[in-house]
This record gives C-alpha cells, structure tokens and sequence, in this order.
C-alpha cells in the first residue's frame, strides 16, 4: 500500500518570510494528493490539492507542486502571517479503495 | 460545501463501557465513510473504512471486534469502542467521501477520555 513520508516535523519561520513542506510517496499509481492544515483540537481543513496530470497549483499565498518522476510534492506558503500557525498534513490516495494515506505532519510556527 | 457532523464531541467515560459515536453527511449521501484516530501531536491513522450495505474493511491492527462499524444508511455510520481502557483515549475523526469529487470531508472529531 501507500507509504508518505513529510519533513520537517517542525518549522518555524519570521512573519513574511515563506515556508515549504515537502513529502514523497510510494506508490506511483497515487493521482491525488491534498494538503490539509490542523489547528489544535479541530478537524483537519483542505487547503489545497493536486492531481497528478498537473504540476503545479496555486491559490493565493498557497502553491503545491507535484514530481510524478521522483514521487514528491511540495507546499509552499509565501508571505506568511501568525494565523497560518497550525499542523499541515500532506496526504495521497490510495488507490486501493480511495483511502487517503497521511504524512506524519508538519507544525509550523510563525512569529511575528 | 458538503458538510459532515459527528457526535459527540467529547466523552468521558469509565473503563470497559462502551462508547458509541455518530458520523453524519448533511448535505450529500455517502457510500463511503472512513474513521481515524489521531492521538497528541502524531498524525491521523485510518482505521477502517466504513461502506454502506456491507462490513467495513479494518486496517492492519486494529481489532474489529473492539471497534464495530455500521454504515446502515448513505447519511450515517457509527463507531462503537466497545470495553473501552484507559489507551483507548483519543481523538476520533470521521470523513465522508463525496464520490463526485473523490474528495473527502472531515468531520470535527471526538474527544475520548478513559478513566
């Protein structure tokens, strides 16, 4: 089955500077592959998602690439303000039944 | 969006009783349901995953006589932890998966305390 892996488990970063998160999988039949944020006690958020038949995506300060070649994706946060403080999960699908498979997490910290 | 309810949000119960939680889609039916746990600081592990009209499929490790899954409806499936103890505790999150989409929503989890 599916195997993620994400680093850094910590980051921590000056308000405005940007942040990248990255993961690898295993399985390179995976097409999809979102990025959750989780604040403390709360329920994980999408964020953004890719799909494999792109590269790139990006929402506002939020941008995912994807390396289908060397199974790895990447989040990237420009800017970055207090409020993005929280736990970001990458994530990819299994496609042995569509269960989402999840990295170990990233807790991000941005001072102000 | 599709919004998926779960209940309750925090138990509290006595070692070997059982708990029974509810994962509701609101607004979309859902042949698909999965249930998670996430204990502090460590990420969200699948525990099973919940199909309407049949039995759930348990991941590696995860005892299914302990925790039962019924999906009796496209709306709602249940996740009873049965005889619970005191490493039970945990963080307990379902999703419902919008088939449409493949995407799945989250609902916003179950505190659960043994003592």
């Amino acid at each position: 089955g599916e195997n993620v892996e994400q680093h850094p488990s910590t980051l921590s970063v000056q308000e405005g500077d940007s942040a990248v998160i990255k993961c690898t999988y295993s399985d390179s039949a995976s097409n999809y592959f979102p990025w959750y944020k989780q604040e403390l006690g709360k329920r994980p958020q999408l964020i953004i998602d890719i799909r494999s038949n792109v590269g790139e995506k990006k929402d506002q300060r939020i941008a995912v690439t994807l390396n289908k070649t060397a199974k790895h994706f990447s989040l990237h946060i420009t800017e970055t303000q207090p409020e993005d403080s929280a736990v970001y999960f990458c994530a990819a699908i299994d496609n042995q039944g569509g269960k989402l498979i999840f990295g170990q997490g990233t807790e991000l910290s941005v001072k102000p | 969006g599709a919004v998926v309810s779960q209940h309750p949000s925090r138990v509290i119960c006595k070692s070997g009783t059982s708990v029974k939680i509810e994962c509701r889609s609101l607004d979309f039916q859902a042949t698909t349901m999965f249930w998670y746990r996430q204990f502090p600081k460590q990420s969200l592990m699948l525990m099973a995953t919940s199909n309407e009209g049949s039995k759930a499929t348990y991941e590696q490790g995860v005892e299914k006589d302990k925790f039962l899954i019924n999906h009796a409806s496209l709306t709602l499936s249940t996740l009873t932890v049965t005889s619970a103890h005191p490493e039970d505790s945990s963080f307990y999150i379902c999703s419902a998966l919008l088939s449409s989409y493949n995407e799945q929503f989250f609902g916003p989890g179950t505190r659960l305390t043994v003592l």
